[in-house]
C-alpha cells in the first residue's frame, strides 16, 4: 500500500518554464490537496479537490493550475515558473472533508517535491 | 494570515524530559489536529481532537483543547531522540473543508 506518491521528488526549472507535479493515491480518498511549504511560513494550501472532476482555490492559488481527471490523481501545474515558486510541495488526501465532527478527515501526506526555480 | 500559531518556535530538551508545545488560533473551529514532520519528509498525523472534547491521549501524547481561550497544547512525555521533529497544529474552520496549518514548533531531543 503506497499511500500518497508524488513525482518528481526534485526538479530545477528556469524562469518561464512550465512543469507538472503528479500526485497519486491508492486509498480511494475523495479529497486531495496541494500545499507548499516555505521556511517560517508553515504549510499553505494552493488548491484542493473534493472529488473527481472538481477543483477549488486555496490560500495561494495564483500561478498554479490543477486538474483531477481521475479520482486517484491530482496534478499541479506551473505554466510559467517564477523564482517565488521555489518551495517544497506536498500533496495530501483524505477520505472526506476535514470539516464536521467526523473522524474520517485526517490527511495523509506524500513525501514532498522540492522545486527550485532559477 | 495563519490561523494557528505554535509556541515556542523551537524547543530543545534532554531525552527523558517532557515536551510541551502550544497552539493558538483565531476563529471557531470544528476540530484541531497535530502533525509531525521529520526532516525532509512529509507530515504524519498524530492526533485529532474535536471541538466538543477537552483532552485526548495517544500513547505518550496528550492533547488538550480550550475553546474559550482558542488554544491547544501537545504534551510528549518521556521524550526520545526519535521525537526530534517539527510539530504542527492544524485547524478546521467551522463551515470549511480544509485544514489551515500553523508555522510549527521545531523540537530537538538531546541524548
Amino acid at each position: 500500500n503506497a499511500g500518497v506518491t508524488q513525482t518528481p521528488k526534485f526538479r530545477v526549472l528556469k524562469t518561464g518554464q512550465s512543469m507538472t507535479l503528479l500526485c497519486a493515491q491508492d486509498m480511494n480518498h475523495e479529497y486531495m490537496y496541494w500545499y507548499r511549504q516555505d521556511p517560517g511560513m508553515g504549510l499553505r494550501l494552493i488548491h484542493y479537490s473534493v472529488g473527481e472532476g472538481t477543483t477549488a482555490k486555496g490560500e495561494v492559488p495564483d500561478g498554479y493550475n490543477v486538474s483531477r481527471l481521475k479520482k486517484q490523481n491530482f496534478l499541479l501545474g506551473l505554466e510559467s515558473a517564477a523564482p517565488s515558486q521555489t518551495s517544497v510541495y506536498f500533496c495530501a488526501s483524505s477520505p472526506a472533508g476535514t470539516g464536521g465532527l467526523s473522524g474520517a478527515n485526517v490527511l495523509t501526506f506524500g513525501a514532498g517535491s522540492r522545486l527550485t526555480v532559477l | 494570515s495563519q490561523q494557528g500559531e505554535e509556541d515556542p518556535q523551537a524547543l530543545s530538551i534532554q531525552e527523558g524530559e517532557n515536551a510541551t508545545m502550544n497552539c493558538s488560533y483565531k476563529t471557531s473551529i470544528n476540530n484541531l489536529q497535530w502533525y509531525r514532520q521529520n526532516s525532509g519528509r512529509g507530515l504524519v498525523h498524530l492526533i485529532l481532537i474535536r471541538s466538543n472534547e477537552r483532552e485526548k491521549h495517544s500513547g505518550r501524547l496528550r492533547v488538550t483543547l480550550d475553546t474559550s481561550k482558542k488554544s491547544s497544547s501537545l504534551l510528549i512525555t518521556a521524550s526520545r531522540a526519535a521525537d526530534t521533529a517539527s510539530y504542527f497544529c492544524a485547524t478546521v474552520l467551522q463551515g470549511a473543508q480544509k485544514l489551515v496549518f500553523g508555522q510549527g514548533t521545531r523540537l530537538t531531543i538531546n541524548p
